[in-house]
């Protein structure tokens, strides 16, 4: 069974800083692997899809990679600002969707 | 505008009685998907739709039903709600289930049984 795991699961940054998000997945038969963003109480809102057959997708100052051998993604957030705070979460697709469990990010000004 | 539509999105119900949660979606998507949300336990899947007529079990099917009687269309059904049903529910859909497809959720719906 997938098993998809975000790491670490919260993390505080000041404004300006570059950082990284990681997921990880147990079995690398998947379709594809999207990011998310959640914001407290809110639906879930699509960042960036990668396909099996990718090795990254960028939008704006996001840029999400996926290493299908190694199980391992990470979603790169450029000059972070207060407003990209939210639990950004990653689900994995194979012949089951699996969600990891999100990193809540907190960009302080 | 394209979107999944999920009503209703608050709900305060009591044990036993029955209810439906909605989910409509205008993108032709041939794939829809129902989730549970509860703080500690992720995203959970409760039971998904390939096609019309086509459903199968997620991860935690049990004490909800569902239908697909037409394409746009995946109500979530609580025949007897029990206080362990509270949570927050999202409805989600894609163009097709394998190969590519981009998901879309709606905005939730919070259920809260007493």
């Amino acid at each position: 069974k997938q098993e998809v795991t975000q790491i670490p699961a919260a993390l505080s940054v000041p404004e300006g800083e570059n950082l990284v998000l990681n997921c990880s997945f147990t079995d690398s038969a998947i379709y594809n692997l999207q990011w998310f963003r959640q914001d407290p109480g809110k639906g879930l809102t699509s960042l960036l899809l990668i396909q099996s057959s990718q090795r990254e997708q960028t939008s704006g100052r996001l840029n999400a990679s996926l290493d299908k051998s190694s199980g391992r993604s990470t979603l790169y957030i450029a000059a972070s600002q207060p407003g990209d705070s939210a639990t950004y979460l990653c689900a994995v697709r194979g012949f089951q969707l699996t969600f990891g469990k999100g990193t809540k990010l907190s960009v302080i000004p | 505008e394209a979107q999944v539509t999920q009503n209703p999105r608050y709900l305060i119900t009591v044990t036993g009685k029955k209810l439906t949660v909605t989910c409509s979606q205008n993108m032709n998507h041939e794939y829809m998907s129902w989730y549970r949300q509860d703080p500690g336990l992720g995203l959970r899947q409760i039971y998904y739709s390939m096609n019309v007529e086509v459903t199968d079990k997620g991860d935690v099917p049990e004490g909800y039903k569902v239908s697909r009687k037409e394409k746009r269309n995946f109500p979530l059904i609580l025949e007897s709600p029990s206080p362990n049903q509270t949570s927050l529910y999202f409805c989600a859909s894609s163009l097709d289930r394998g190969q590519g497809g981009e998901l879309f959720f709606g905005e939730g719906s919070r259920l809260t049984v007493l």
